[in-house]
C-alpha cells in the first residue's frame, strides 16, 4: 500500500495565478484533511472532509477551496495564490476520529 | 483555540541517555492523545497513542495524566535516528467533529 500521496511534491508560483494539490489514499479512510505548516511552527488545519461529497472549513480556510469527489481523493485548490500561502503543504487521513497518516507533503512557493 | 504546549527544547543528549519530554494541553474533554515525530522538512508519523493506563513501545513510554492535563514521552537508550522533533497531539472534540492540535513540539537531538 502506498499510503497517503500527494502531488506534486514541490511548486513555485506567481502572485495571482492558480493550481490544485491533490492527495489520494489507499487505505478505505473517510476522513481526509488539508494542513499547512509555515517554518517553525505547528500545523494548521485549512479544511477536512468526512465523506465524500462533504467538506468543511477547518481553522485557516481563507484562500483555498477543497472538493472530494471520490473517496479516496481530496484536492486543495488556490483560486488566486497569495506570498503569504508559501508553505509546506500536508494531507491527512484516518479512520474516523482518530490518529491521522500523513503525505509526504507538497513544498509551494508563490513570488 | 485549544492549545498545546512543549519545550521547544533543543535537548541535545548523548547516544544511549534517556530522555523525557512533558506536553499540557488546555482542553479537559481532550479524549485520546498521541506522539507524533517529524524530521526536519518531512511528514509527521504517528510514533504512538497514549492510553490512559501508559504504554510502552520498545524503548518508548508514554504516559497520561488526565488530573493535570500532562502527557509525557520517555526514550530510552537513545539512538542516533531518535533526532527529530517530537509532537504531542491531543484530539480535541467539539461538537460533531474532533480534530487533532499540533503544536510546535520538541525538538531532539542525539549526538554520537
Amino acid at each position: 500500500n502506498a499510503g497517503v500521496t500527494q502531488t506534486p511534491k514541490f511548486r513555485v508560483l506567481k502572485t495571482g495565478q492558480s493550481m490544485t494539490l491533490l492527495c489520494a489514499q489507499d487505505m478505505n479512510h473517510e476522513y481526509m484533511y488539508w494542513y499547512r505548516q509555515d517554518p517553525g511552527m505547528g500545523l494548521r488545519l485549512i479544511h477536512y472532509s468526512v465523506g465524500e461529497g462533504t467538506t468543511a472549513k477547518g481553522e485557516v480556510p481563507d484562500g483555498y477551496n477543497v472538493s472530494r469527489l471520490k473517496k479516496q481523493n481530496f484536492l486543495l485548490g488556490l483560486e488566486s495564490a497569495a506570498p503569504s500561502q508559501t508553505s509546506v503543504y500536508f494531507c491527512a487521513s484516518s479512520y474516523m476520529y482518530n490518529e491521522q497518516f500523513f503525505g509526504p507533503g507538497t513544498r509551494l512557493t508563490v513570488l | 483555540r485549544k492549545e498545546v504546549e512543549q519545550d521547544p527544547g533543543p535537548f541535545n543528549v548523548p547516544e544511549g541517555a534517556t530522555v523525557a519530554f512533558n506536553c499540557t494541553y488546555s482542553n479537559s474533554a481532550s479524549q485520546s492523545f498521541f506522539w507524533y515525530r517529524q524530521d526536519c522538512r518531512k511528514e509527521p508519523k504517528l510514533l504512538m497513542s497514549v492510553y490512559s493506563s501508559g504504554n510502552e513501545d520498545g524503548r518508548f513510554t508514554a504516559q497520561l495524566n488526565r488530573a493535570s492535563q500532562y502527557i509525557s514521552l520517555l526514550i530510552r537508550d537513545s539512538k542516533l535516528s531518535d533526532s527529530a522533533t517530537y509532537l504531542c497531539v491531543p484530539l480535541d472534540y467539539g461538537g460533531s467533529q474532533g480534530n487533532l492540535i499540533f503544536g510546535k513540539g520538541t525538538k531532539l537531538s542525539v549526538k554520537p
